[in-house]
């Protein structure tokens, strides 16, 4: 399978502790972005990278989360001190970007995140 | 700011019969317009886009056509099937290729 992995699929904490999502995106995308999916609303950008330059912040994106591609090949988003608003699926999609054209995002299947 | 709104679901439809599901946009330049289909424990997936205006973007039965006169990209398709039940997600990418995406509606259809 080539496409956008993401792990872990589930994730269930406690509030107050700090948690770590991975993607892969497919091997020769440049761009990153991950989203964050509420309960019956549609993806809401958080921030993308290309290769690994982190080359745009969503307001959404507290002091909280932080996000890195060291390598331009798979990301980390980490939440610390987790609330229970942050309780949403965590998505990750990638594209081959070249140039000025707009190139289709892959999404990965979503890291759901619970916090009690 | 840039928003999509698409109408609420969950729309209900009995096999066969035709459907519509009504997305309209607001942009300060000129977006591309997209729908993504989510299927139940699965990730998105693109369905069909149109990257300007008057252009229809079709894909598996289902068409769109980029009406910037109105701000409207409304999805529809002749004859749904029981395997189109699945959320579907309007959206526009404008500026650093990022996505603004709606509420999604939920389309359910019965044999």
């Amino acid at each position: 399978d080539t496409g956008v992995s993401q792990d872990p699929r589930h994730k269930i904490t406690k509030r107050g502790q700090n948690v770590t999502f991975r993607c892969d995106p497919i091997s020769e995308h440049n761009r990153l972005y991950w989203y964050r999916q509420t309960l019956g609303q549609g993806p809401e950008f958080l921030t993308y990278f290309q290769n690994e330059a982190q080359l745009e912040k969503s307001r959404l994106l507290s002091d909280r989360f932080s996000a890195e591609r060291p390598k331009g090949s798979f990301s980390t988003l980490e939440i610390q001190r987790t609330e229970q608003g942050d309780s949403a699926m965590y998505l990750c999609a990638s594209s081959l970007a070249r140039g000025g054209t707009y190139n289709e995002q892959f999404f990965g299947p979503g890291t759901r995140l619970t916090v009690l | 700011g840039d928003s999509v709104t698409q109408m609420e679901g969950p729309v209900t439809l009995s096999e066969e019969a035709f459907l519509t599901i009504n997305c309209t946009y607001t942009a300060t330049g000129y977006p591309s317009l997209f729908w993504y289909v989510q299927y139940p424990g699965e990730g998105l997936q693109l369905l069909l886009k149109a990257t300007k205006a008057d252009d229809k973007g079709s894909n598996k039965g289902f068409e769109a056509t980029y009406r910037k006169e109105t701000t409207s990209f409304h999805l529809e398709k002749g004859s749904v099937q029981v395997s189109d039940s699945a959320v579907y997600f309007c959206a526009l990418v404008y500026n650093f290729n990022k996505f603004y995406f709606g509420s999604g509606t939920k389309l359910n259809v019965k044999p």
